[in-house]
């Protein structure tokens, strides 16, 4: 079993349509969960930061984790053209530890 | 306008070569790191750095070498004994210091084996 899976899709939503993406884990060790988003051909970019167990709210965009079910989310709300990319969990046992990342889920957002 | 660089944007090289990626940094960062990115596979950690004249092997370190004389500068070298090295390597650096903060990335180097 993976450490961390991730469901690569693609996934392809409508213009305002709410967005899920998830990642489960097996290792019960980590406590720092992180969404990035990549666009094409560019290097990722820190979309949300948490720390156990919890929810994180910025703008459109909702991180949640469950630590009890090894299951983090992220929801995007009022989705836009804009946010069509590939977005990649990630996740440590501590802030000094190395970060192991989910494969990515590619989004395309319809206009 | 801080942030971290990464040159060049596209590297060729021909098979037997040695080619070395520049990364940089003026966020003051004491922590940095080298990924590899294939399709379908997410990132792979090649080498780490959290201080300067300290490196340690990632998880897929066979093939790659590093320094780290400046704090600023993390350069990576991929050698003719990467079997494989056609990628999408990309530098991060992280605020050690910080017990909160997280990794932030660089645009990335493509690397294509002619």
């Amino acid at each position: 079993q993976k450490e961390v899976e991730q469901d690569p899709g693609p996934l392809s939503v409508p213009e305002g349509a709410i967005v899920s993406l998830n990642c489960t884990y097996s290792n019960s060790a980590f406590q720092y969960f992180m969404w990035y988003r990549q666009y094409s051909r560019k290097g990722p970019e820190l979309l949300m930061y948490t720390y156990s167990s919890g929810n994180k709210e910025d703008g459109r965009f909702t991180a949640q984790v469950d630590k009890s079910s090894k299951y983090i989310s992220l929801f995007i709300r009022d989705s836009q053209p804009s946010d069509s990319a590939t977005y990649l969990c990630a996740m440590s046992r501590g802030s000094n530890y190395k970060l192991t990342f989910g494969k990515g889920t590619l989004l395309t957002v319809n206009p | 306008d801080g942030g971290i660089t990464q040159s060049p944007k596209y590297l060729f090289r021909k098979e037997g070569q040695n080619v070395t990626l520049s990364c940089e940094q003026n966020l003051n960062h004491d922590a940095m790191y080298w990924y590899r990115q294939d399709p379908g596979q997410g990132l792979r950690l090649i080498y780490y750095s959290q201080i300067v004249n300290d490196f340690q092997k990632g998880d897929i370190a066979e093939g790659y070498s590093v320094s780290r004389e400046k704090k600023e500068s993390f350069p990576l070298t991929v050698t003719s004994a990467q079997k494989n090295p056609t990628a999408f390597y990309l530098c991060a650096s992280r605020n050690n210091r910080l017990s909160t903060d997280t990794q932030y990335f660089g645009p990335g180097t493509r690397l294509t084996v002619l």
